[in-house]
């Protein structure tokens, strides 16, 4: 098994542009998760998804989109990106619908907005 | 809402203990704890699901006090290998699966 897979590793934008990071998972995985990483703030939880067609707002959820198609894919999107998202974005999996079980993170990506 | 750990740093010389705490300001249904290396992915350690549910991993332990809305994070004869961030992430009662972590405790374990 590959785990938890994020692409692209690094990206770098200009404020105003668009763009998807993508997450897949392949242990048929009921739950994800995306968080953002800032320097001292520790990790906020952006969206989550208990299952395909289920998706809800985490702490952070302003100025990104996400979709659950299928159980395995968990895309989020940047509608217009600004500075101010400039950060390292973790997607996780875990099995179940709850978080009664290991949550597996991704290697992250990191974004840079000018 | 975000749970407050303590301390902020440490730093240990490989073979003493340490203790991490958490504390939330709400009714907890459950605490994680993750370790984060310098430029890597957190890492799962465990979860507490109970109240005054205690944990072993390896040399690293766990407890949940329910009633007071804290767990603490032992490790004990430290070594090289446990340096990293460490995190706590809280699921309140209600929360409805999300976890809120902790800003990290710094911890560094010389020889």
């Amino acid at each position: 098994n590959a785990g938890v897979t994020q692409t692209p590793k690094f990206q770098v934008l200009k404020t105003g542009q668009s763009m998807t990071l993508q997450c897949a998972q392949d242990m048929n995985h009921e739950y994800m998760s995306w968080y953002r990483q800032d320097p001292g703030m520790g990790l906020r939880l952006i969206h989550y998804s208990v299952g395909a067609g289920i998706t809800d707002q985490g702490e952070v959820p302003n100025g990104y989109n996400v979709s659950r198609s299928t159980t395995e894919d968990f895309p989020l999107r940047l509608l217009s990106a600004a500075p101010s998202q400039t950060s390292v974005y973790f997607c996780a999996s875990s099995s179940g619908r709850g978080l009664q079980e290991t949550q597996y993170f991704g290697p992250g990506t990191r974004l840079l907005v000018l | 809402q975000q749970p407050v750990q303590s301390p902020q740093a440490v730093i240990l010389r490989e073979g003493e203990d340490a203790v991490i705490n958490c504390s939330s300001s709400k009714a907890l249904y459950s605490v994680h704890w993750y370790r984060q290396k310098h430029g890597e992915a957190p890492v799962f350690l465990m979860i507490l699901l109970k109240g005054g549910e205690q944990k072993g991993h390896d040399k690293i332990s766990a407890s949940f006090n329910e009633k007071k809305q804290q767990s603490s994070l032992y490790l004990t004869a430290s070594q090289l290998s446990y340096s990293g961030t460490y995190f706590c992430g809280t699921e309140m009662r209600g929360s409805n699966y999300k976890l809120t972590f902790g800003k990290g405790t710094l911890l560094t374990v010389n020889p």
